[in-house]
Formats: structure tokens, C-alpha cells, sequence
């Protein structure tokens, strides 16, 4: 099994409302990622945990809030975003965060409205 | 900052080959990628080459690296339709702390 699920799929919230995405991964990576990627560019990294502990954070405004309660958990929690954070959320695992192989979910479609 | 650089447009006919390009300048460069994306789709990992390799071939798929001119490539045989999609190459090395750095993506585009 190498997949990593991403719910929802797809999400529309207003600039008010808190939500939280959700990545799962049974693999047994301890590295999990999340990514932005706008419409045809590469996706950015945002967070980076390694064992369950951040590692990583690269000057994501506080809006986002990453959380991992356990290996096999990623969530994000969304609160206050604007119109220009929509876009393709993408969770990722490894089996360490300097691994070889990095696998990602589909994504979950955010719209900011 | 360390940078990868790819075509932007890729098109070829059914049934030819197609060879992908990408430029990198990370000199600690370690592990080099190549990423499938379809429309609406999330990325899925094609392949990867160690950088003390000159080439790797799984099925269709052929990964040449020259590490003197810091150029990988990705050549598709007998290219589908299914075949159609963004590809990103992505490298990961020392001066980026092992994170990837990605290229901008190649649209590969099939004509019948």
C-alpha cells in the first residue's frame, strides 16, 4: 500500500470560517509534508514533520496551523484565510524526511470565497 | 537559492518518443526525480535515479543523468495518450537541507 488519502477532495469556506484538512498514510513513514500548489506551478513546501514533531515551517503565515497527532496523521487547520490561499493543498509522506521517496495524495481543491 | 529549469511544452505524436528535459544547479545534488501530474490529479513519483548513476530504465521509461553538465532526463518509448500530463523533475541535495526543489513542469502534449 503506498497511498496517502487526503479528505475532503474539495472545499469552499469563507474568510470567516475555521475548517481543518485532513492526510492519512499506513506505510510507516515517519517524514509527512504539506504542500501549496497553484494552478501550473510546482507546489511549495509548508510544513515538514519528522517523528511526529515539526520540523520544518517555512514563514507559512499563521493561518495555517499544522498538527500531527499521531505517525500516521497530518491534519491542517484553516482559520481566517483569504481569496489568494485557494488552491491544491497536497499532503506527502517518506519514510524519513531525507528519504528517497516522497508519495502524495491527490490533494484537497480549496476555494477561499 | 538552488535552481531546476524544464521546458515548459513538450508535443509529440502517438507512438514516438518523448524526451523530457531538466537543468539543475545544486552541485550536493543527491537524489534526482521525475513527477507525473495529471489535470486535477496529485503528483505521482514515476521515478528516481541515485546521483552516482549515469541511467535507469523501468519499462517505458528511460532516466539519463550527466552530473558533469547537471542535466537529467526523462524519455518516454512509444508515448500514449494516457501519457499526457504535467512532468515535474525535482532534485534533492545538501545546500537545500534535502528538501526538493522542484522545476517549473513540463506539459506533454500528444498529438494523434
Amino acid at each position: 500500500d503506498t497511498e496517502v488519502t487526503q479528505t475532503p477532495k474539495h472545499l469552499v469556506m469563507g474568510m470567516t470560517n475555521k475548517k481543518s484538512l485532513k492526510c492519512e498514510q499506513h506505510m510507516g513513514h515517519r517524514a509527512m509534508y504539506w504542500y501549496k500548489q497553484k494552478a501550473k506551478k510546482p507546489p511549495e513546501l509548508m510544513f515538514v514533520y519528522s517523528y511526529e514533531k515539526l520540523s520544518i515551517n517555512e514563514s507559512v503565515p499563521s493561518r495555517f496551523s499544522p498538527e500531527c497527532p499521531n505517525s500516521s496523521l497530518l491534519n491542517l487547520h484553516l482559520h481566517a484565510l483569504q481569496p489568494e490561499d485557494s488552491a491544491l493543498y497536497l499532503c506527502a509522506s517518506s519514510q524519513r524526511d531525507r528519504n528517497t521517496e516522497a508519495f502524495f495524495g491527490q490533494g484537497t481543491r480549496l476555494t477561499v470565497v | 537559492g538552488e535552481d531546476v529549469e524544464q521546458s515548459l511544452f513538450l508535443s509529440v505524436r502517438e507512438g514516438d518518443s518523448s524526451v523530457i528535459n531538466c537543468t539543475y544547479t545544486d552541485s550536493s545534488s543527491t537524489y534526482l526525480y521525475w513527477y507525473k501530474q495529471e489535470p486535477g490529479a496529485g503528483l505521482q513519483l514515476l521515478t528516481y535515479i541515485f546521483s552516482n548513476m549515469d541511467m535507469k530504465q523501468d519499462q517505458r521509461l528511460t532516466v539519463l543523468l550527466n552530473k558533469k553538465d547537471k542535466h537529467l532526463s526523462l524519455r518516454i518509448a512509444d508515448t500514449q495518450t494516457g501519457d499526457s500530463a504535467i512532468y515535474f523533475c525535482a532534485e534533492r541535495g545538501r545546500d537545500s537541507n534535502y528538501q526538493l526543489i522542484w522545476g517549473a513542469g513540463t506539459k506533454l502534449i500528444i498529438k494523434p
